[in-house]
């Protein structure tokens, strides 16, 4: 069965600095793949999605992603967080086709200092 | 565009009682939702999967008869927490599919922004 894991469970930077939070999954086959964020006390939205093409994915708020299929990941980097970038970060993985089941990572929180 | 809506917001119950959450997707029909649970500092566990008008998929150790899904329409699914007791606080999120491409099947599912559910 397909599963996601999410390496950094809570990461603490302070504003400027770059972040990359790592995402890896296990099936190997086609995938699709998301990264959600939930800002504290609001729901998940949308930052960013590879369905297939460029491998490097443009979001939302500078949040770009990376698609590596020999290594199975889909890390997630922004080159300078800010302060409002403080919130938890979702995996997120379809496999295959033939399923409508969205696979989550654990999730890692972010804080970031000002 | 894209929208989930969820209502209630925010719930609290006594013990034994029953409580209805809709799940609307506002802008788009939603071939498929899903409902969540999601536990406090952890991820979203998946509870079922709800296509219109047919019967719900529920997740291996979801009681189907304790989490009644109904999915009327394209645009509301509701999920029902029946004699609900302490341990069935949480917090409750249901998504919807939009499709982009059917030939692909390149589906992206937006999320309301759910319900907490206190059971006293």
């Amino acid at each position: 069965a397909q599963s996601v894991s999410q390496h950094n469970h809570h990461v603490i930077l302070s504003e400027a600095a770059s972040l990359e939070l790592g995402c890896n999954y296990s099936y190997g086959g086609t995938v699709n793949l998301f990264w959600y964020v939930q800002y504290p006390g609001q729901h998940l939205q949308l930052l960013l999605k590879y369905f297939s093409g460029d491998p490097l994915v443009k979001g939302i708020k500078g949040f770009e992603a990376e698609f590596i299929k020999s290594k199975f990941s889909f890390n997630l980097r922004k080159p300078s967080v800010q302060w409002s970038d403080t919130a938890e970060y979702f995996c997120a993985v379809y496999q295959g086709y033939n399923t409508d089941k969205l696979i989550f990572g654990t999730g890692t929180r972010l804080q970031v200092f000002p | 565009g894209a929208v989930v809506s969820q209502h209630p917001s925010r719930v609290i119950c006594k013990s034994g009682t029953s409580v209805k959450i809709e799940c609307r997707s506002l802008d788009f029909q939603a071939t498929t939702m899903f409902w969540y649970r999601q536990f406090p500092k952890q991820s979203l566990m998946l509870m079922a999967t709800s296509n219109e008008g047919s019967k719900a998929t529920y997740e291996q150790g979801v009681e189907k008869d304790k989490f009644l899904i109904n999915h009327a329409s394209l645009t509301l699914s509701t999920l029902t927490v029946t004699s609900a007791h302490p341990e069935d606080s949480s917090f409750y999120i249901c998504s919807a599919t939009h499709i982009q491409g059917i030939a692909t099947r390149q589906e992206t599912q937006y999320f309301g922004p759910g319900t907490r559910l206190l059971v006293l």
